[in-house]
């Protein structure tokens, strides 16, 4: 069965430190890939998108990712993280069907 | 450009009661999906629709819920009877079309409470 995990369920930053979340897949055939988050009180929203190409995906709000095959992995990341990043993370995927990971919860101290 | 509306925002109900969400997504979208999401998971496909017909519904336990989108519009997700394990955020998403290519726009959820 095709899946998408999240290791990290709770991560606590301090502003300006770095941020990497990692989520990996196990399915072969055509990679989609995503990264959502949904902000405290608001709407599930999309980060950022992986088909072709180029590995390296850079989504809004300064967040890029990095599609590595040989480890089925899309790690998300962010170079200096703000206060406003907290937010709960989710990595999504599929051949035929949306399937998310559990998500990550990210608070970022001021 | 009004998002997905989605109605009650709130349900609390007591088990082998019934329940029904309701989904407007935005104008012009053909697909809608709705997403399961239990507390400490990630959304979960129930459902997603093509104008009115039905793509994947595999993941739907036809036995108590039922969900249609009889105009290829507004669309109702029913659950009868409930169970305690039906507590969650119910989602509703609609795209432009189905596949990856197209994103996802998300509605607020209904949180359901069964007791």
């Amino acid at each position: 069965a095709q899946s998408v995990s999240q290791h990290n369920h709770h991560v606590i930053l301090s502003e300006a430190a770095s941020l990497e979340l990692g989520c990996n897949y196990s399915y072969g055939g055509t990679v989609n890939l995503f990264w959502y988050v949904q902000y405290p009180g608001q709407h599930l929203q999309l980060l950022l998108k992986y088909f072709s190409g180029d590995p390296l995906v850079k989504g809004i709000k300064g967040f890029e990712a990095e599609f590595i095959k040989s480890k089925f992995s899309f790690n998300l990341r962010k170079p200096s993280v703000q206060w406003s990043d907290t937010a709960e993370y989710f990595c999504a995927g599929g051949t035929y069907k949306y399937i998310f990971g559990t998500g990550t919860r990210l608070k970022v101290l001021a | 450009e009004a998002g997905v509306a989605q109605s009650p925002r709130y349900k609390i109900i007591e088990k082998r009661q019934s329940v029904a969400f309701w989904c407007n997504p935005i104008s012009g979208h053909a697909t809608l999906y709705w997403y399961q999401q239990i507390l400490g998971q990630g959304p979960k496909l129930l459902i997603q629709f093509q104008n009115n017909g039905v793509v994947d519904d595999s993941q739907l336990p036809k036995d108590r819920f039922s969900a249609e989108r009889l105009k290829g519009v507004d669309s109702t997700l029913k659950i009868q009877p409930a169970k305690l394990e039906d507590s969650a955020v119910y989602l509703c998403a609609s795209s432009l079309s189905g596949g990856f290519l197209n994103e996802q726009f998300f509605g607020p959820g209904t949180r359901l409470t069964v007791l």
